[in-house]
C-alpha cells in the first residue's frame, strides 16, 4: 500500500529564516512525488514535482529514495508562503490517482 | 482557461437526508476524480473517471455514494442517506488524460452533516 506521512502539523518560522517541510513515503516501486499548496481561501494547486527538478517561488525538493523522502525546503521564507502544504505521491497500476499527506499549516510570522 | 467548477460551495444537511453535488471539469480533460477531505486530514480520492467511464472506485461508500459522468464532460456525486462522518469538503479534480499528472482542483464543497 501506498503511504505519505507528513510528520508536523503545524510549522512556524520568522521572515526570512529557512524553511523545510517534511514528507516521507511508503511505495514498493518507482512513484512520483508531488508538493501542493492551498493558500487562504484558494483552491488547492501544484507547487513543484520531483520530475521537473525546478524551483517554484524559491521552493526545491529532493527526491531521496534511500530515505524516502521529499522534503520541501526554502532557503529564507516569506509571508505570502503562509499555506497548507501537502506532499502526494503516484504511481503503478494507480498512476494518475494521487495518495496525500495530512498536510503542514505553515505560518511566517513577520 | 477557466478553472474546474463546483457547486454548491457549502451545504448543510440532516443525518439520513440526500445531497448531491456537481462538477464541470477544465474544458477537454479526461480524467476527472473526486475527492473526499475530512478535517485536519489530507484528500482521500473516492473515485476516477476517464471520459465517462470509472476507472477506480475502490475507496468509495457504494451502499450510499454514487457518482456518474455520463456524457464524459460534467459528473455529479451523491450521497444517500449522509451520515455524520459524511461532513467534509468533497473536492473534484481534473486533468487531461491520466498519464498527464498535473491535476487541476475546484474549490471544493463543503457539507455539514447535523
Amino acid at each position: 500500500a501506498q503511504r505519505v506521512t507528513q510528520p508536523e502539523k503545524l510549522l512556524s518560522v520568522f521572515k526570512g529564516a529557512p524553511v523545510e517541510l517534511k514528507c516521507n513515503y511508503s511505495y514498493s516501486g518507482s512513484p512520483e512525488l508531488f508538493w501542493y499548496v492551498q493558500y487562504s481561501r484558494q483552491r488547492l494547486q501544484l507547487l513543484l514535482r520531483h520530475i521537473s527538478r525546478e524551483s517554484i517561488k524559491g521552493f526545491t525538493a529532493d527526491l531521496n529514495k534511500g530515505e524516502t523522502s521529499f522534503h520541501l525546503k526554502k532557503p529564507f521564507a516569506q509571508e505570502e508562503d503562509s499555506a497548507m502544504y501537502y506532499c502526494a505521491l503516484t504511481g503503478g497500476t494507480s498512476y494518475g490517482k494521487l495518495t496525500f499527506g495530512q498536510g503542514t499549516i505553515l505560518t511566517v510570522h513577520p | 482557461e477557466a478553472g474546474v467548477a463546483q457547486s454548491p460551495r457549502y451545504k448543510i444537511i440532516e443525518k439520513r437526508q440526500s445531497v448531491a453535488f456537481w462538477c464541470n471539469p477544465i474544458s477537454g480533460h479526461a480524467t476527472l476524480y473526486w475527492y473526499q477531505q475530512i478535517l485536519g486530514q489530507g484528500p482521500k480520492l473516492l473515485i476516477q473517471f476517464q471520459n465517462n467511464g470509472v476507472v477506480d472506485d475502490s475507496q468509495l461508500p457504494k451502499d450510499r455514494f454514487s457518482a456518474e459522468r455520463l456524457k464524459g464532460v460534467d459528473s455529479t456525486l451523491k450521497i444517500q442517506p449522509a451520515k455524520l462522518e459524511d461532513s467534509a469538503v468533497y473536492l473534484c479534480a481534473s486533468k487531461q488524460q491520466a498519464m498527464n499528472t498535473e491535476a487541476f482542483f475546484g474549490q471544493g464543497t463543503r457539507l455539514t452533516v447535523v
